[in-house]
């Protein structure tokens, strides 16, 4: 079955310093691959997408993922970190269904002063 | 433009009660889907409508049923509710049937409790 794996699902780093959330994705064929974050109380608001075109995509905010098909990941990173990214991620695939997004379980980061 | 709007905001719902849960999504968008996250969990893929037809269903009972009216607006239906039912009930709406080229856009979702 396709699934996404999130690596940790609590994360904590300093302010200023790197963040680093992991996701995994299973197939055999590359799927659409998104990242969403969730602020409390609210939906899930996207922060950036990848459809074969580059393989290093940046986003909204300052984060910025890289598809490596050899690894089966689509990590997401931000060079340096800010209070205001306390959120929850999510990692998510389509593999052109219609638009039925796979996601996985969601990583909290927390940021500390 | 407005946002992807959802209401209820919350509801408390007594078990074996119906729900019904309201979408309107963003203006020039014709596709809806709906989405259950269980707190704690990833959203878990319901239902998807496109054009007012049925494009795609996730792994749910048929409790849960769905429409789209000709404004593309939706509504998500769950019967004779269940304790496990508690759940985020997010909506989503996307230009185009599919969510590869054209994202999806989330609403703030519908807080919902059985007791």
């Amino acid at each position: 079955a396709q699934s996404v794996t999130q690596l940790g699902s609590h994360v904590s780093v300093s302010e200023g310093a790197l963040v680093l959330l992991r996701c995994n994705y299973s197939s055999s064929v590359p799927p659409y691959l998104f990242w969403y974050v969730q602020y409390p109380n609210q939906g899930l608001q996207l922060l950036l997408k990848y459809t074969s075109a580059a393989t290093l995509v940046k986003g909204i905010n300052g984060f910025e993922a890289e598809f490596k098909k050899s690894e089966t990941s689509f990590h997401l990173t931000k060079p340096s970190a800010h209070m205001s990214d306390a959120a929850e991620y999510f990692c998510a695939v389509s593999y052109n269904q219609g638009g039925k997004l796979i996601f996985g379980q969601g990583t909290e980061l927390s940021v500390k002063p | 433009d407005a946002g992807v709007t959802q209401s209820p905001t919350h509801l408390i719902k007594t078990r074996g009660q119906h729900v019904t849960l309201r979408c309107s999504p963003i203006s020039g968008h014709k596709s809806v889907s709906w989405y259950q996250q269980v707190l704690g969990q990833g959203p878990q893929f319901i239902f998807q409508y496109y054009e007012k037809e049925e494009r795609g269903r996730g792994n749910f009972p048929d409790r849960f049923s769905a429409r789209q009216f000709p404004n593309y607006s939706s509504e998500l239906n769950v019967n004779a509710l269940l304790l496990g039912d508690s759940a985020l009930y997010l909506c989503a709406s996307s230009p185009h049937g599919s969510s590869n080229n054209s994202p999806l856009h989330f609403g703030n979702g519908t807080r919902l409790t059985v007791t």
